[in-house]
């Protein structure tokens, strides 16, 4: 596609359900990476994926998280027993160089626990 | 930890007004800096991938400038405009090509 998707753009679940968040990243950008953004901070970093392997999951901040990326394309994020403090935007970038090269971002996944 | 920080927080001013803000970051091992323009419900828009000490880049009435030995960069807004109003990200990449973010200057510009 032309850019990097996101779906959905906002969701609002219930305290203990389970969210699944997709990214749609740029055809044959190898890397994708998401970034959560809490309220007045800037995006923190999750997790990296280098193909379909996940090249760094240190950002992710417990079990609860997860995120796959099978065939090395979409990508999906998906919560467990959501909190209200895992409220924030959810930010999706995906990169054919990384580093000194572009990163493409999409428009994020507003999520909010009630 | 890498510590990049973004100062100010927020900033009002007036259509017309020029502003500044500043990023710091480690000046150690450093590699590159990225600034980033982002609007509500939008996504983040690349403004400037910066590599040499010394740079400075333009585009239209927003230029950066950096400095890797003391790790510092500034971005500056000549005459805002309402629709400038935004988040000014600066980020620094690390092993692996993640960004560390700062926390960002909210820019709010005045009709």
């Amino acid at each position: 596609g032309a850019g990097v998707s996101q779906t959905p753009s906002n969701k609002v679940t219930e305290k203990g359900k389970y969210v699944e968040l997709r990214c749609d990243p740029i055809s044959g950008h190898t890397a994708l990476y998401w970034y959560r953004q809490s309220l007045g901070q800037g995006p923190e970093f999750l997790i990296y994926f280098q193909g379909t392997g996940a090249a760094d999951d240190s950002g992710l901040p417990n079990d609860r998280f997860f995120a796959v990326r099978p065939e090395g394309s979409v990508s999906t994020l998906k919560i467990q027993r959501t909190e209200r403090g895992d409220s924030a935007v959810y930010l999706c970038a995906s990169s054919s160089q990384g580093g000194a090269g572009g990163y493409t971002f999409g428009s994020g996944t507003r999520l909010t626990v009630v | 930890i890498l510590n990049v920080e973004q100062s100010p927080q927020s900033l009002h001013v007036q259509e017309g007004d020029s502003t500044n803000f500043t990023c710091s970051f480690p000046s150690s091992n450093f590699y590159a800096l990225h600034w980033y323009r982002w609007e509500t419900a939008k996504s983040p828009e690349a403004l400037f991938v910066m590599t040499l000490n010394g740079d400075e880049k333009k585009k239209g009435r927003i230029s950066a400038t950096l400095n890797t030995k003391e790790g510092y960069s500034y971005l500056y807004i000549k005459g805002s405009q309402p629709e400038d109003s935004a988040t000014y990200l600066c980020a620094f990449p690390r092993a692996g090509n993640m960004l560390t973010f700062g926390g960002g200057t909210r820019l709010m510009v005045k009709p």
